[in-house]
């Protein structure tokens, strides 16, 4: 099935910085989100956008949803331990049919001591 | 609050079996995803039930069905297993249809021996 294309696939950072990964399509969605997954757990939605150039906080975290709606990106700032994980974006089109969202590969993140 | 409850969260099958997979939507949420997700991909869409009626379809097999109850739960059959089925199988509900944000349940984790 269609995946989105997100980048980079790992990330190995020092606690602290600050963290990017972005997310591409060849098709334009109505809205973009951006979810979490933990070992043996269900992804969390971290961030849902539905404008196009829409730019949305929570907490740490910022995400963009791209102005051509075929990308967004996410971005953790000053990264603590339990940021560790893999992030996913998602996206979604609104045809009046199937709602249902495309995932990305996910980014793993991971945090070095 | 509870939030999406999937049962069982692990289950072992063999070659040509069924399974049915149950779901359970958040309080107040009317609409239902199924999503099968194998090791290192995003998860990926099966389909969206919504006041009892499929309404949407991702690129799966007609092995596969599902069904969704007047009190919004849901179950998800899949006959005839293969090798290839072995996956955590993720339930999402949202309030209903549209762009609305949809939340995972932890899965059921699925084993074909």
């Amino acid at each position: 099935g269609q995946q989105l294309n997100q980048s980079p696939q790992s990330m190995f950072i020092q606690e602290g910085e600050d963290v990017s990964m972005n997310c591409t399509s060849s098709s334009i969605f109505n809205t973009w989100l951006w979810y979490k997954q933990d070992p043996g757990e269900g992804p969390v939605l971290l961030i849902a956008l539905y404008k196009a150039g829409e730019l949305t906080s929570n907490g740490r975290l910022t995400a963009q949803f791209g102005i051509t709606r075929k990308d967004s990106f996410l971005n953790i700032s000053a990264s603590i331990p339990s940021d560790v994980g893999i992030y996913f974006c998602a996206g979604q089109a609104w045809g009046g049919g199937a709602d249902g969202l495309t995932f990305g590969k996910g980014t793993h993140l991971i945090i070095q001591p | 609050d509870a939030g999406v409850t999937q049962s069982p969260t692990h289950l072992i099958k063999t070659r040509g079996q069924q399974v049915t997979l149950r779901c359970s939507p958040i309080s107040g949420h009317k609409s239902v995803s199924w999503y099968q997700q194998v090791l290192g991909q995003g998860p990926q869409f099966i389909f969206q039930y919504y006041e009892k009626e499929e309404r949407g379809r991702g690129n799966f097999p007609d092995r596969f069905s599902a069904r969704q109850f007047p009190n919004y739960s849901s179950e998800l059959n899949v006959n005839a297993l293969l090798l290839g089925d072995s996956a955590l199988y993720l339930c999402a509900s949202s309030l209903g249809l549209g762009l609305q944000p949809q939340h995972f349940g932890d899965g059921t984790r699925l084993s074909i021996l």
